[in-house]
């Protein structure tokens, strides 16, 4: 069975640019959570989709946001972007919302706003 | 706000030896510690967990100690390998919260 994918792996924008990132999850998983890391703040919560709706948002600007589709993939936008908002940005699928014993991380997509 | 604390930051510890890495946290309604191992390029992986109604769970090399009284638990990892060399979060749950992590242990193992 394939694991969580994410597109692109690598990424680099400007100040100001917006973004789009990609996730699909382990085939038959529902929920997608979105987690962003950093060397100071470490992981963070983004937001968290099951059945195409959020059920779960992260102390994040409104700059942040996602959407899940009906097959389960799910995209988080990161629009005027920042210096800040370099970091690596994880998803992770899980059956259910909160199934953290069964719940699979990708590789992630590490970004750069130069 | 930082609900679990973790430390230390890095740990290097000599082939053999024993890895501890703690963690503290503060919300009382936590039931369910998990603790993660990321190799470079990759994302987090379980690697155990958990749940306050016991003090020790040992899985393999692995070993988690929880002192609920503290708010305080801890990874230990025994005989440790240069392929143990990751880093490691702790985390944190309830059902009103979504996981929140430490800020991670960079574990180095040398021979």
């Amino acid at each position: 069975k394939a694991g969580v994918t994410q597109t692109p792996r690598y990424l680099i924008k400007t100040r100001g640019q917006q973004v789009t990132l990609s996730c699909s999850p382990i085939s038959g998983h529902r929920s997608v959570s979105w987690y962003q890391q950093t060397p100071g703040q470490g992981l963070q919560f983004l937001f968290e989709y099951f059945s195409e709706t959020q059920r779960n948002k992260g102390n994040f600007p409104g700059r942040f946001s996602g959407r899940q589709f009906s097959n389960s993939r799910s995209e988080m936008n990161v629009s005027t972007l920042e210096l800040g908002d370099s970091a690596l940005y994880l998803c992770a699928s899980s059956l259910q919302p909160r199934y953290y014993n069964e719940q699979f991380f990708g590789p992630g997509t590490r970004l750069t706003v130069l | 706000q930082q609900q679990v604390k973790q430390s230390p930051q890095s740990l290097i510890v000599q082939k053999g030896g024993i890895s501890i890495i703690n963690c503290a946290y503060e919300n009382t309604a936590f039931d369910y510690f998990p603790w993660y191992q990321q190799f470079p390029g990759k994302g987090p992986a379980l690697l155990i967990a958990i749940r306050p109604d016991v003090s020790e769970k040992k899985e393999g090399r692995f070993t988690i100690s929880f002192n609920k009284s503290a708010k305080q638990f801890s990874l230990h990892i025994m005989d440790s390998q240069p392929g143990d060399s990751a880093t490691y979060f702790c985390a944190a749950y309830s059902g009103n919260t979504p996981l929140v992590f430490g800020k991670g242990t960079r574990l180095s193992v040398i021979a």
